[in-house]
């Protein structure tokens, strides 16, 4: 079993609909948990950064953390044509640790 | 300010040759990390480097090495080159080493062994 488990989809919604992204993880020691957006032949962008629990909200994005399930979240409201790309979730124990990514979420998002 | 650079941007080789991959961080970033990226086993942890020291090293077999420079640059070899190793490989800089500094991915160089 993998330590972060993501489904790779694709995922294929609308123009202007909410999406809901996920992350299963393992290990209960992660406390900081990413999101990443990789556009194709591009290399990831972050896009969000959680410590700990908790929501965090940017624009149109809103991550989540439940610790207790061991499970992330990313949705994105409204989402456009331009978010169409591929998004992983990362996370680490400690500051120093290494990240430990998931293998990434296809989404497209059609007009 | 320039992003991260990677050079070269594709590379073919067969099996059994070594190759060496480039990577330029963003001016003033001193930590520089490498991922292998593959389809089916997305971005995997290959090693970080600050200040010209090897700070942690991923689960890769000791074919795989870097090296970073005085200058922040950093250079990965992988030697006796197996298909497997086919994969996007990506370098990321970040200021510090801190995961709440912002790692600044490049374009990756695809290598593919034949």
């Amino acid at each position: 079993q993998k330590e972060v488990e993501q489904d790779p989809g694709p995922l294929s919604v609308p123009e202007g609909a909410i999406v809901s992204l996920n992350c299963t993880y393992s290990n209960s020691a992660f406390q900081y948990f990413m999101w990443y957006r990789q556009y194709s032949r591009k290399g990831p962008e972050l896009l969000m950064y959680t410590y700990s629990s908790g929501n965090k909200e940017d624009g149109r994005f809103t991550a989540q953390v439940d610790k207790s399930s061991k499970y992330i979240s990313l949705f994105i409201r409204d989402s456009q044509p331009s978010d169409s790309a591929t998004y992983l979730c990362a996370m680490s124990a400690q500051v120093t640790d290494k990240l430990i990514f998931g293998t990434g979420t296809r989404l497209q998002v059609f007009p | 300010k320039a992003g991260v650079t990677q050079t070269p941007r594709y590379l073919i080789k067969t099996r059994g040759q070594q190759v060496t991959l480039s990577c330029s961080p963003i001016s003033g970033h001193r930590s520089v990390s490498w991922y292998q990226q593959t389809p089916g086993q997305g971005l995997q942890f290959l090693f970080e480097y600050f200040s010209e020291t090897q700070r942690n090293k991923g689960n890769f077999p000791g074919r795989f090495s870097g090296r970073q420079f005085s200058n922040s640059r950093s250079e990965m070899n992988v030697s006796t080159l197996e298909l497997g190793d086919s994969a996007l490989y990506l370098c990321a800089s970040s200021p510090t080493v801190s995961p709440g500094d912002t790692q600044y991915f490049g374009p990756g160089t695809r290598l593919t062994v034949l």
